[in-house]
């Protein structure tokens, strides 16, 4: 079964570090691109970035740049979101998500997120 | 950046009844776009793929259409596990964007 398993609920502080992970069972997690999604509390979805296992090209919504990296490791078959310094604002669900979609004659992916992890609450407070 | 309006904010219907969700880009694309929802406290779940799509799994009750700009979710007949926040979602270009949501309450 395809499945997507997420690290555990998360308390720190600000200007704390953390790197949350998303396992891939079930299916070929080199060859799928999967990204994180953020939930505030309370709001609507917000598209953090992917990442394409295989050769670690990754893409950054513009809120996000320079703010988290995301980062794979095949060997584990494991995505990971991570911050450096953590803000109070951080706090949220991150959900991962595996995506299927197509590519453009021209090597561009167009796709949608079709697996979704559980959830990983994040809370951010001094 | 393709900004994504989602109509109305809350929809009230009684189970049974027909649900019309709206999402207008603010950029014409052709089908790039994706529908999800998520009843409280769980995941979001992938519904409509491609504008009209469903996704494995997905009752015949829940139907996309449309093209850039404006996108349609329908919903033929609510059953109670239907009463949920649905999010529409452009992949057509980066950053890709989701819209603010839709809440399909009972009335």
């Amino acid at each position: 079964e395809e499945q997507l398993v997420q690290s555990g609920a998360e308390v720190r502080k600000p200007g704390e570090s953390l790197k949350i992970s998303c396992k891939a069972t079930g299916y070929n997690f080199l060859n799928y691109w999967i990204g994180w999604v953020r939930q505030m509390p309370g709001k609507g979805l917000e598209w953090m970035g992917i990442i394409y296992p295989a050769d670690s090209d990754t893409r950054y919504g513009p809120s996000f740049q320079g703010l988290v990296t995301i980062s794979a490791d095949e060997s584990i078959s494991t995505a990971y979101l991570q911050w450096s310094s953590l803000e109070a604002s951080d706090t949220a669900v991150y959900y991962c998500a595996s995506l299927s979609g197509h590519y453009d004659s021209s090597g561009s992916f167009y796709g949608y997120f079709d697996l979704w992890g559980r959830g990983t609450p994040v809370t951010v407070s001094p | 950046e393709i900004v994504m309006t989602q109509s109305p904010g809350t929809l009230s219907v009684s189970p049974g009844e027909r649900a019309t969700l709206s999402c207008r880009a603010s950029q014409s694309f052709s089908s790039n776009l994706a529908w999800y929802q998520q009843r409280p406290g769980q995941a979001p779940r992938l519904l409509i793929y491609d504008a009209s799509t469903r996704a494995t799994g997905i009752p015949a009750r829940f139907s996309g259409s449309g093209s850039g700009p404006e996108f349609t979710l329908t919903i033929s007949s609510l059953q109670s596990e239907d009463f949920a926040v649905y999010y529409c979602q452009q992949y057509n270009s980066w950053p890709w964007t989701f819209g603010l949501g839709t809440k399909v309450e009972i009335k």
